[in-house]
């Protein structure tokens, strides 16, 4: 079992729409959770990090983490064009054990 | 500000040949790692150094060294490429190692073994 799932996609939403991105994960002693954006042929880039069961929000982004169904997710609202990207998903299982999920790719259409 | 910085960004190697690639980064972190990137694979951690002076293994270390040179630069080298190792390499550093130190990436260096 891979430590972190997410589904690849791809994962299209009209401009304006709201995107749902999910990861699951597998070791329950995961302390830290990390939303990651690629653009094609670039580098990640950090977006959100959430430590605590509940919501977070910045900006257009919420992160949600529910640590019982050891379930996180990101939510893009209000979608546009540049958002288009691959969304990758790192848990921190403890020092220096950051796992990432494959990425789901999101396609956001004008 | 340049953050992290990867040489060099594009590279071909015939099988056998060896190299090295270069991070510095300009963050004063603490924490260096070096990480591939495969096609439906994701990110998988090479090798990574807590701190300057120390290094360990991450998931996939096998054909690989490193050398953490000062606290800035953070190399990987290649001894006998092989076609296996064709991948997008990726430096990041952080502050430290504890877990919510989130990690920041160089541009990448895109390495083809033939």
């Amino acid at each position: 079992q891979k430590e972190v799932e997410q589904n690849s996609g791809p994962l299209s939403v009209p401009e304006g729409a709201i995107a749902s991105l999910n990861c699951t994960y597998s070791d329950r002693g995961s302390q830290s959770f990390f939303w990651y954006r690629q653009y094609s042929g670039k580098s990640p880039e950090l977006i959100m990090s959430i430590y605590s069961n509940g919501d977070k929000e910045d900006g257009r982004f919420t992160a949600q983490l529910n640590k019982a169904s050891q379930y996180v997710s990101l939510l893009i609202r209000d979608s546009q064009p540049s958002d288009s990207a691959t969304y990758l998903c790192a848990v921190n299982s403890g020092a220096n054990n950051l796992f990432f999920g494959t990425g789901t790719r999101l396609t956001v259409i004008p | 500000n340049a953050g992290v910085t990867q040489t060099p960004k594009f590279q071909v190697l015939k099988t056998g040949q060896s190299m090295t690639l270069q991070c510095a980064q300009d963050m004063n972190h603490n924490s260096m790692y070096w990480y591939r990137q495969d096609p439906g694979m994701g990110l998988r951690l090479i090798y990574y150094s807590a701190s300057e002076g120390t290094t360990d293994k991450g998931e996939v270390p096998n054909g690989y060294n490193v050398s953490r040179l000062n606290k800035r630069e953070f190399s990987l080298r290649l001894e006998s490429a092989a076609p296996s190792q064709t991948s997008v390499y990726f430096c990041a550093s952080s502050r430290g190692v504890s877990y919510n130190s989130p990690l920041h990436f160089g541009n990448g260096t895109r390495l083809t073994v033939t």
